[in-house]
């Protein structure tokens, strides 16, 4: 089970958005409509922003936004906020075997 | 509330067995169906790995490549999730986490604060 690819890095000024992308195959990613994301602080849990592709749990802001096309899933960050600098991390769904896959994670920096 | 923590030793041998707890409140792996709890690692500076998942229901799923290594169980009576890890080696060397999950939610929202172990000799 190969970890999906992200890039390692993404960079954007105060206000700016950002997108991440992840990319699985036809097995995981585009298998399903189960992508999650997760936001990783240094030294801190992951927390969630992201579950089915698209949806955002209750108290995570709504620049933060997910979409998918094929095999590969996207996050975009708009209006990019200092604590959002961190490291995000995708994980699909890959059937009742593999199960879970998580990205290979992307730092992202606020200028 | 959910919580969760993990627990288990910061430091284990090579060749060794490593066993880590998962003590949660807030729910139960006995009395509330379509729960269940999963175990995810972190090496020192790279990526999350998923590793295992218990269900209420004893239903139990693995990582492909570590399933002969791997053993997941539950203790209802504690509240308590178990994972064994056999023949470790420095590069499982990593901090453990375990999360919170639904049946047919395909995410986790209550993680532990995870605990770092260290594979050395």
């Amino acid at each position: 089970q190969s970890a999906l690819t992200q890039p390692r890095s993404v960079s954007g000024s105060p206000g700016q958005s950002v997108t991440i992308s992840c990319t699985g195959t036809s097995s995981d990613v585009g298998g399903y409509n189960h992508v999650s994301w997760y936001q990783q602080h240094p030294g801190k849990a992951p927390k969630v922003i992201i579950y089915d592709v698209n949806k955002g749990p209750s108290g995570v802001p709504d620049r933060f936004s997910g979409s998918k096309s094929g095999n590969t899933a996207s996050l975009t960050i708009s209006g990019l906020q200092a604590e959002d600098e961190a490291d995000y991390y995708c994980c699909s769904y890959a059937g009742s075997y593999t199960f879970d896959v998580f990205g290979t994670g992307t730092k992202v920096t606020v200028l | 509330q959910i919580t969760l923590k993990e627990s288990g030793p910061t430091l284990v041998k090579p060749t060794q067995t490593l066993t880590l707890t998962c003590t949660f409140s807030g729910f139960s792996l006995s009395t509330t169906s379509g729960v269940g709890v999963g175990w995810i690692r972190q090496p020192p500076g790279k990526a999350l790995e998923w590793l295992a998942l218990i269900y209420w229901n004893d239903d139990k799923r693995y990582r492909p490549s570590l399933r002969s290594r791997l053993t997941i169980t539950k203790d209802t009576s504690k509240n308590q999730v178990v994972l064994t890890m056999t023949s470790v080696d420095p590069v499982d060397t990593a901090t453990y986490y375990c999360a919170h999950r639904r049946d047919f939610d395909y995410w986790y929202v209550y993680w532990g604060q995870g605990t770092l172990v260290t594979v050395s000799s």
